[in-house]
């Protein structure tokens, strides 16, 4: 099966501070990442396409210098909260495309970010 | 871009009945249709899924319909059980990307 994996599972940072939140797909390549956040009880708002070897596209409203995305392998994508603050507290999830043509893409397990 | 509208938010069922949530779509060239599960606090997982070029699709108590014309599509569980219970997603991929665009999701009880 499609296997993809985040890392950390969960994290408090403090406000100001930066954290990291990766994705991993470990049995397939991936050339297109997605990063979503969903806050409570909420839908998954997609955030950031992260494309390998190229710069992430950023849906309306999302802040490109606060939420940094680099996709250097074809494997890893990451997500960095630059200057973290309360509101950014939410559950971030990561799919990983396998297969564009069918449609193919499979999710992480999700991050859950706390900044206090 | 695509906008995905899904009804009810919540819905609550008696343990053995069916449960049907249904979305619309705004772009007339979306061609892929999938459905989620979502328990709390995990990932979302692909239920069911429905191509532009079908109009229903069954796997043993789940079944997707679509009516391309309407631009909507339904998700029918039947002889429901308690651990069917969890938010229901729909989502819809348009025609110049490969993003999907999620409904509001449904919360769906069933009471033993």
């Amino acid at each position: 099966g499609a296997v993809v994996s985040q890392h950390p599972s969960w994290v408090i940072c403090k406000s100001g501070t930066s954290v990291k939140i990766e994705c991993r797909s470990l049995d397939f390549q991936a050339t297109t990442m997605f990063w979503y956040r969903q806050f409570p009880k909420q839908s998954l708002m997609l955030m950031a396409t992260s494309n390998e070897g190229s710069k992430a596209t950023y849906e309306q409203g999302v802040e490109k210098d606060k939420f940094l995305i680099n996709h250097a392998s074809l494997t890893l994508s990451t997500l960095t909260v630059t200057s973290a603050h309360p509101e950014d507290s939410s559950f971030y999830i990561c799919s990983a495309v396998r297969d564009r043509i069918l449609n193919e893409q499979y999710f992480g397990p999700g991050t859950r970010l706390t900044v206090t | 871009g695509e906008n995905v509208e899904q009804h009810p938010s919540t819905l609550s069922v008696q343990e053995g009945d069916s449960a049907v949530i249904k979305c619309t779509y705004s772009d007339s060239a979306s061609n892929y249709f999938p459905w989620y599960k979502q328990e709390l606090g995990k990932r979302p997982q692909l239920i069911i899924d429905i191509r532009s070029n079908v109009g229903e699709k069954k796997d043993q108590r789940i079944a997707v319909t679509l009516n391309k014309t309407a631009k909507h599509f339904s998700l029918h569980i039947t002889e429901t059980q308690p651990e069917d219970s969890a938010v229901y997603f729909c989502a819809a991929i348009g025609s110049n990307d490969y993003k999907l665009s999620f409904g509001a999701g449904t919360t769906v009880t069933v009471r033993a």
